[in-house]
């Protein structure tokens, strides 16, 4: 079945390392995104990529970056930038027209 | 960027009650999507509308899209308590220079508790 996977489910870190989360996807679609979750606050847009090799920011890329070296696969990595990286996050896929977005299960990140 | 204002923000209903929440915009919308989002996981679509007007239900949910293009809303009726969550609207606005822009814009949320 086609599906869009993210990995792991829970993630710990210590404060000051990077990590970095995974998202796979075997729909065929184009356009792939990164959201961040926090309580009460929605889904925030971090980064998104239409094409391979090709990537924009969203509302709140700073401390986080991206790549889309293949169709499938968009790793997101946060940075020891990133101020306060304990959220829920997750990614999504769609085809270039107008239609909905296919999520993943989400990655908890938590940084101590 | 462009908003969408959804609400109530959240809601406490008893089972077997029906339920309502919206969503409205100050731009117009091409498409209107409900999602909703079981705890500790992404948001799965429920209804997508594409023509204003429209009228949609699958089965206990019933969503339209407002004639103006500017609002949507989502009727769930005789709740159960499998109904918790948060449920997103989002939509496609019509870019400023025509044509659809296909990256979504989300609500806030609707957080729903159903009391057995």
């Amino acid at each position: 079945d086609g599906g869009i996977t993210q990995s792991p489910k829970y993630l710990f870190r210590k404060e000051g390392q990077n990590v970095t989360l995974s998202c796979e996807q075997n729909l065929n679609h184009d356009a792939m995104y990164w959201y961040r979750q926090d309580p009460g606050q929605g889904l925030r847009l971090i980064y998104y990529s239409q094409i391979v090799n090709d990537f924009q920011k969203g509302d709140i890329a700073e401390g986080y970056s991206v790549s889309r070296e293949k169709k499938e696969s968009f790793p997101l990595t946060v940075t020891s930038a990133q101020k306060n990286p304990t959220a829920f996050y997750l990614c999504a896929s769609s085809i270039r027209t107008v239609g909905g977005y296919t999520f993943g299960s989400g990655t908890r990140l938590t940084v101590v | 960027g462009q908003q969408l204002n959804q609400s109530p923000q959240s809601m406490f209903i008893q089972e077997g009650e029906d339920v309502s929440m919206n969503c409205t915009s100050s731009s117009i919308f091409n498409t209107w999507l409900w999602y909703k989002q079981d705890p500790g996981e992404g948001p799965v679509l429920l209804i997508a509308l594409y023509k204003a007007g429209e009228l949609t239900s699958n089965g206990r949910l019933t969503a339209q899209f407002g004639i103006t293009r500017k609002d949507s809303f989502l009727n769930i009726s005789a709740s159960i308590p499998s109904d918790v969550g948060i449920y997103f609207c989002a939509g496609h606005h019509i870019r400023s220079s025509g044509g659809s822009n296909y990256k979504l814009t989300f609500g806030k949320g609707t957080l729903l508790t159903v009391n057995p």
